[in-house]
């Protein structure tokens, strides 16, 4: 079965902290993305990778940075935390097959405040 | 750019209802179009999807069709469920899909009164 986990369901930071949230697909997909979602905003892509090392910028990457060492994982970095980043966190996972590539699968969510 | 428009809600209906939630978009090529719902406290399901107009998207009960016509995806069911009480969101993908991320509308909030 598809599976997208998420390290953390909940995390509460202070503002200046340095936060990781990490993301681990089991399906050997090569494109991840990091999402947030905001009552009123849907979401809202922060950045994509679509092979080891590689990142792309989304739509609001000001504030985050990604690393993407193994092809599993993929982390969502905030490198000084501010109390605007108070939010879900989505990440997902395609294939890069013609078939596939349409289809994302997504983790739990991380709810992250920011005091 | 690329965008989404969907009714926002909270849409509120009694079970065995009909549903329609609408859905529209803007896009530059031919998109792909899909519905993902997110039940309480859960993460993003992939409910249905369409690749090319005219294709219907089904599942669970729920249909989508793709209409280039009117650059729509409407999402129905014809007898809704308490347990279809959840957040739906509309979202379109370019170039082959997912390698450049999807947009999505900002999400109906769907509320089944038995």
């Amino acid at each position: 079965d598809v599976k997208v986990t998420q390290s953390s369901r909940y995390l509460v930071k202070r503002t200046g902290e340095k936060v990781f949230l990490e993301c681990v697909q089991d399906m050997d997909h090569e494109n991840m993305f990091w999402y947030r979602q905001d009552p009123g905003l849907g979401l809202r892509l922060i950045y994509f990778s679509y092979d080891v090392k590689m990142k792309e910028k989304g739509d609001i990457p000001e504030g985050y940075s990604v690393s993407r060492e193994k092809k599993e994982r993929f982390s969502l970095i905030l490198e000084s935390a501010s109390t605007n980043q108070t939010s879900m966190y989505l990440c997902a996972s395609s294939s890069a097959t013609l078939e596939g590539t349409d289809t994302q699968y997504f983790g739990p969510g991380t709810r992250l405040t920011v005091l | 750019g690329d965008s989404v428009t969907q009714m926002e809600g909270p849409v509120t209906l009694s079970e065995e209802a009909f549903l329609t939630i609408n859905c529209t978009y803007t896009a530059t090529g031919y998109p792909s179009l899909f519905w993902y719902v997110q039940y309480p406290g859960e993460g993003l399901q992939l409910l249905l999807k369409a690749t090319k107009a005219d294709d219907k998207g089904s599942n669970k009960g729920f249909e989508a069709t793709y209409r280039k016509e009117t650059t729509s995806f409407h999402l129905e069911k014809g007898s809704v469920q308490v347990s279809d009480s959840a957040v739906y969101f509309c979202a379109l993908s370019l170039s082959g899909g997912g390698a450049d991320g999807l947009t999505f509308g900002k999400g109906t909030h769907l509320i089944i009164q038995p």
